[in-house]
């Protein structure tokens, strides 16, 4: 089990771009979530699926964030355009069912310069 | 908004020392669980404690859970400097497939 895998680890950026980050979630697991982490916020929850489906984005900060899951293995979270105030470790997880745990990528470290 | 909050927010031991973190949360849960955080990684699942117990243990964690007090607490038993890292309680609202995360306890142990 290769766990969840987000691409990429890394991602600098100037401000007014277009960011897309990746996600590969365990196979197997229904639910997908994106966290992002500040100092100042913590770990906020964006938005989480479940079999491919937005449930509730209501932590989707504004309307240049957008996520998709256009299949059980994949999903996006997409920043048009860029703020600097956008910059964060952004985490995906997957987890089995609801209610059970969290199973953590590595994060995608994003900054907007 | 965050539905926990860690106490203390840091906490620095020796080694063989015993660790406690404790959480506090605001609305009714299911369940709540503990995650460690080692720096640049992603958090990984300690332990999960339903509403309905009131302890619960694994290896050398133990996590109490009073649901009147709406509070948890972790305890590490017999520190290792391996053991240096964020720690955070999640708990479970609404549906309960959402999981919303406390601050975070960063512990330091030092050899």
């Amino acid at each position: 089990d290769a766990g969840v895998i987000q691409s990429p680890r890394h991602e600098v950026t100037e401000m007014g771009q277009e960011v897309t980050l990746r996600c590969k979630p365990i196979s197997g697991h229904d639910y997908l979530f994106w966290y992002r982490q500040t100092m100042m916020r913590g770990l906020e929850l964006l938005i989480y699926f479940n079999n491919n489906v937005p449930i509730d984005d209501s932590g989707m900060p504004e309307d240049r964030f957008s996520a998709k899951m256009p299949n059980a293995s994949f999903s996006t979270l997409k920043i048009q355009p860029s703020e600097p105030r956008d910059s964060a470790v952004y985490f995906c997880a997957s987890s089995a069912q609801g209610n059970s745990p969290l199973h953590f990528g590595n994060g995608t470290r994003l900054t907007v310069t | 908004s965050q539905q926990g909050e860690e106490d203390p927010q840091a906490l620095s031991i020796q080694e063989g020392e015993n660790a406690t973190m404790n959480c506090s949360y605001k609305t009714s849960i299911n369940n709540l669980q503990w995650y460690r955080q080692n720096s640049g990684r992603g958090l990984v699942h300690l332990i999960l404690i339903r509403s309905n117990e009131r302890e619960k243990h694994s290896g050398r964690l133990r996590v109490t859970l009073d649901t009147s007090k709406k509070s948890s607490s972790l305890l590490i038993t017999a520190s290792r400097a391996a053991d240096t890292a964020s720690y955070f309680c999640a708990t479970d609202v609404n549906t309960g497939n959402q999981f919303y995360f406390g601050t975070g306890t960063s512990l330091t142990v030092i050899p």
